[in-house]
């Protein structure tokens, strides 16, 4: 089945700690997105990119980081330095920028608690 | 900047009842408009969307939209809610000024049965 896996479903992570949530496409899909969402507050672009090795800020990038060095794979790194972590992560792909008349297809979310 | 308002927060609704959730934008370039759907426990998925052409969009389950270009809208209807409708629902935006989705803050709709 094609589409998009984000690991794991639950995590837990203590304040101070750097924390990796994965996301893994088989779509073939060129551009991949980072989005938080917050009751109320819909969903907020954190990072995205489109094509391998190359990857632009959103509007909520402070305390995070990404990577793309392989097409099918997107993390996403919630540093300390992220003053309120607490919250849904959904990572998202399309076959080409979603400007370019594309749809993006969702994962199922990781929902990140700091305790 | 582009940005989405969705005015409704959260709607209640009995079974039958007719369906209308507001989604107004701001953007100055051409836009693609997109509704999205999320039910309980379950991905965000896609309702419809308008890229062009005839303003008025059929999408999954019944629901439709319409893009008014001169309001910066794109209301999503339904005529006939279900329980099964019971989700949350996101409008979002993107261009070519803005190479990802803007969402709105979401609808919350609840239908009782």
């Amino acid at each position: 089945d094609g589409g998009i896996t984000q690991s794991p479903k639950y995590l837990f992570r203590k304040e101070g700690q750097n924390v990796t949530l994965s996301c893994e496409q088989n779509l073939n899909h060129d551009a991949m997105y980072w989005y938080r969402q917050d009751p109320g507050q819909g969903l907020r672009l954190i990072y995205y990119s489109q094509i391998v090795n190359d990857f632009q800020k959103g509007d909520i990038a402070e305390g995070y980081s990404v990577s793309r060095e392989k097409k099918e794979s997107f993390p996403l790194t919630v540093t300390s330095a992220q003053k309120n972590p607490t919250a849904f992560y959904l990572c998202a792909s399309s076959i080409e920028f979603v400007g370019s008349y594309t749809e993006a297809f969702f994962g199922q979310g990781t929902r990140l608690t700091v305790v | 900047a582009q940005s989405v308002s969705q005015h409704n927060h959260h709607v209640i609704l009995s079974e039958a009842a007719s369906l209308e959730l507001g989604c107004n934008y701001s953007y100055g370039g051409t836009v693609n408009l997109f509704w999205y759907v999320q039910y309980p426990g379950q991905h965000l998925q896609l309702l419809l969307k308008y890229f062009s052409g005839d303003p008025l969009v059929k999408g999954i389950k019944g629901f439709e939209a319409e893009f008014i270009k001169s309001k910066f809208s794109f209301n999503l209807r339904k005529p006939s809610v279900q329980w099964s409708d019971t989700a949350e629902y996101f409008c979002a935006v993107s261009g070519t000024g803005r190479r990802a989705l803007t969402f709105g803050s979401g609808t919350r709709l609840q239908v009782q049965p």
